[in-house]
């Protein structure tokens, strides 16, 4: 069945630098969305990226979808204390309707 | 507007006991689904719907039962609880999930934190 794994699993950063998530999935995907989960909280999506290659920006995250569709990346430039929590790819199929989450990846900023 | 709504916040339940997780939402979305999550495995698919009458397994389907006769109501039901079956539960709706009409995020209600015993 379709696999999504992130890396790392844990992310301790100072603040100010930089941070990034990679998601990777066992199958081609039709699109795949990112949510963020506060400790104690339920997930927050985000943004989705459907296109080969895409790259969007929301301030100081940037996503992006690889060519082939089976991977993505998500990056935090200059992180912030409120930037802690756990990131989440979730990826979809085509012809399903099932979103499959990655693994998550926890991220703890040091101020 | 409450969005999606679980009850309840936090259940204890004795092995073999059986319960229902509530999950209501008010947006009129077709598609809902029930989530697990536990320490380092992220949030694995129970069961889900695309909408009134019709469900679906997801990654995890053994142990849980689901049906959705209304729109707005998808519960999920744990008919022997078991101690594997502790964890935090998630229910989450979306409009559309072929994501026809543009990008559908998935809203997530507030969780039910289950401990079995």
């Amino acid at each position: 069945g379709q696999q999504v794994m992130q890396i790392p699993q844990y992310q301790h950063v100072q603040e100010g630098e930089d941070f990034t998530t990679y998601c990777n999935s066992s199958t081609t995907l039709s699109n795949i969305q990112w949510y963020k989960q506060r400790p104690g909280g339920h997930p927050v999506f985000l943004i989705q990226l459907v296109k080969s290659g895409e790259v969007k920006k929301q301030k100081r995250l940037t996503f992006q979808f690889g060519e082939a569709k089976k991977n993505s990346s998500l990056h935090i430039t200059a992180t912030q204390t409120t930037d802690v929590g756990t990131y989440f790819c979730a990826g979809r199929t085509s012809g399903t309707y099932k979103y499959i989450f990655g693994t998550g990846t926890r991220l703890k900023v040091l101020a | 507007n409450a969005g999606v709504t679980q009850t309840p916040k936090f259940q204890v339940l004795k092995t073999g006991q059986s319960m229902t997780l509530q999950c209501a939402q008010d947006m009129n979305h077709e598609y809902m689904s029930w989530y697990r999550q536990d320490p380092g495995m992220g949030l694995r698919l129970i069961h889900y719907s695309v909408g009134a009458g019709i469900t679906d397994q997801g990654e995890v389907p053994n142990g849980y039962n689901v049906s959705r006769s209304t729109t707005e109501d998808f519960p999920l039901r744990l008919l022997s609880a078991a101690p594997s079956q502790t964890s935090v539960y998630f229910c989450a709706s979306s409009s559309d999930p072929s994501d026809r009409l543009g990008p559908t995020e998935a809203f997530f209600g507030q969780g039910t934190r289950l401990t079995v015993v």
